[in-house]
């Protein structure tokens, strides 16, 4: 079993619509939780990070984090076509990072 | 947020050839640094860990004598592709990580060997 799951999609939605992206772990030993987006041929771009179990809210991103299910989920409101991208998840213990494998979303005008 | 830079974000060369890529945190002083291959529509792989003033430790399956990775300061850290071979052609990405806890990826080296 991989430390971190996460399904590679692709996501294809309308413009506008909320986006669930999820990942699931296995690793108690997780603390810091990241959300990464990558466009195409560019590095990974840090979106949001959270510590505790709970939401961070930051504009149109909410990161969730459910410590007790160890499942975490970033929901992307109003998407927009420049919200394609892949979306990676990743989490670290110690001073080892662990990411999810991404998904690719895809937001139709 | 924190800026790395990686240079240069594109290069082709003849096989047998040895490619440096250098990566370099702009605001910040880095205590590690990590190396990452990315294969089209795969996540990322971890190369190898850096820390600055020491060798690096390589993951199971990366041969460091191929991909010798120096970091020397606390900003820059460079990946040197030794008789570089078509299949080592891919993506490789550098991240960097401060004394808080986010690691911040450069933008992407994209190496072709013909």
């Amino acid at each position: 079993q991989k430390e971190v799951e996460q399904d590679p999609g692709p996501l294809s939605v309308p413009e506008g619509a909320i986006v669930s992206l999820n990942c699931t772990y296995s690793n108690s030993a997780f603390q810091y939780f990241m959300w990464y987006r990558q466009y195409s041929r560019k590095g990974p771009e840090l979106l949001m990070y959270t510590y505790s179990s709970g939401n961070k809210e930051d504009g149109r991103f909410t990161a969730q984090v459910d410590k007790s299910s160890k499942y975490i989920s970033l929901f992307i409101r109003d998407s927009q076509p420049s919200d394609s991208a892949t979306y990676l998840c990743a989490m670290k213990a110690g001073n080892q990072f662990y990411f999810g494998t991404g998904t690719s979303l895809t937001v139709i005008p | 947020g924190a800026v790395v830079s990686q240079h240069p974000s594109w290069v082709i060369c003849k096989s047998g050839t040895s490619v440096k890529i250098e990566c370099r945190s702009l605001d910040f002083q880095a205590t590690t640094m990590f190396w990452y291959r990315q294969f089209p529509k795969q996540s990322l792989m971890l190369m190898a860990t850096s820390n600055e003033g020491s060798k690096a430790t390589y993951e199971q399956g990366v041969e460091k004598d191929k991909f010798l990775i120096n970091h020397a300061s606390l900003t820059l850290s460079t990946l040197t592709v030794t008789s570089a071979h078509p299949e080592d052609s891919s993506f490789y990405i550098c991240s960097a990580k401060s004394s808080s806890y986010e690691q911040y990826f450069g933008p992407g080296t994209r190496l072709t060997v013909t």
